[in-house]
């Protein structure tokens, strides 16, 4: 398997335009996870996803931010419109129910920067 | 807010030495997972320990778990250049399947 798979890897944006990260999770996966990475703020969970279906969004930061799943193979982060302080690592990550002792496995990311 | 916080913020020792990082977290857990992240890379999964374990060993990794002082330790044994990185745990205290990490420590290895 070729792991989780993000796209872009690397994303530099104006303020104000919209963004779209891409994720392509391990096949069998039933639990896909947003997470953002600062250096202030560490990891944070944004959304996760069971069976396509979003389970907790409440850290999704405010309405700019929207995430999707259509269907067991991909999902995306959105942001419209984009601030500065958006800028960070956004990482997705996929697990197993019935394989809770591998963890999670998580994608190389999208650094992404607003100016 | 943070779940499991780690100390220490970095630590730095020679290849060869045994690494200690230490976690604590807040609420009651399921089970307690450590992450590695090189620089520039997504995390990478170590090892997990469920919470009615108290010690768990892979290769040159030893996890403890002390569920009453709501802590775990990581020791790395006989480091390498190549382990140099953060290392984060995490807790489903959360709910399950639904990890919070802490605020990683980052291991330098000096060759």
């Amino acid at each position: 398997d070729a792991g989780v798979i993000q796209s872009p890897r690397h994303e530099v944006t104006e303020m104000g335009q919209e963004v779209t990260l891409r994720c392509k999770p391990i096949s069998g996966h039933d639990y896909l996870f947003w997470y953002r990475q600062t250096m202030m703020r560490g990891l944070e969970l944004l959304i996760y996803f069971n069976n396509n279906v979003p389970i907790d969004d409440s850290g999704m930061p405010e309405d700019r931010f929207s995430a999707k799943m259509p269907n067991a193979s991909f999902s995306t982060l959105k942001i419209q419109p984009s601030e500065p302080r958006d800028s960070a690592v956004y990482f997705c990550a996929s697990s197993h129910a019935g394989r809770v002792g591998y963890g999670y496995t998580f994608g190389s990311g999208t650094r992404l920067t607003v100016v | 807010s943070q779940q499991g916080e780690e100390d220490p913020q970095a630590l730095s020792i020679q290849e060869g030495e045994n690494a200690t990082m230490n976690c604590s977290y807040k609420t009651s857990i399921n089970n307690l997972q450590w992450y590695r992240q090189n620089s520039g890379r997504g995390l990478v999964h170590l090892i997990l320990i469920r919470s009615n374990e108290r010690e768990k060993h892979s290769g040159r990794l030893r996890v403890t778990l002390d569920t009453s002082k709501k802590s775990s330790s990581l020791l790395i044994t006989a480091s390498r250049a190549a382990d140099t990185a953060s290392y984060f745990c995490a807790t489903d205290g959360q709910g399950a399947q639904k990890l919070v990490f802490g605020q990683g420590t980052r291991l330098t290895i000096n060759p």
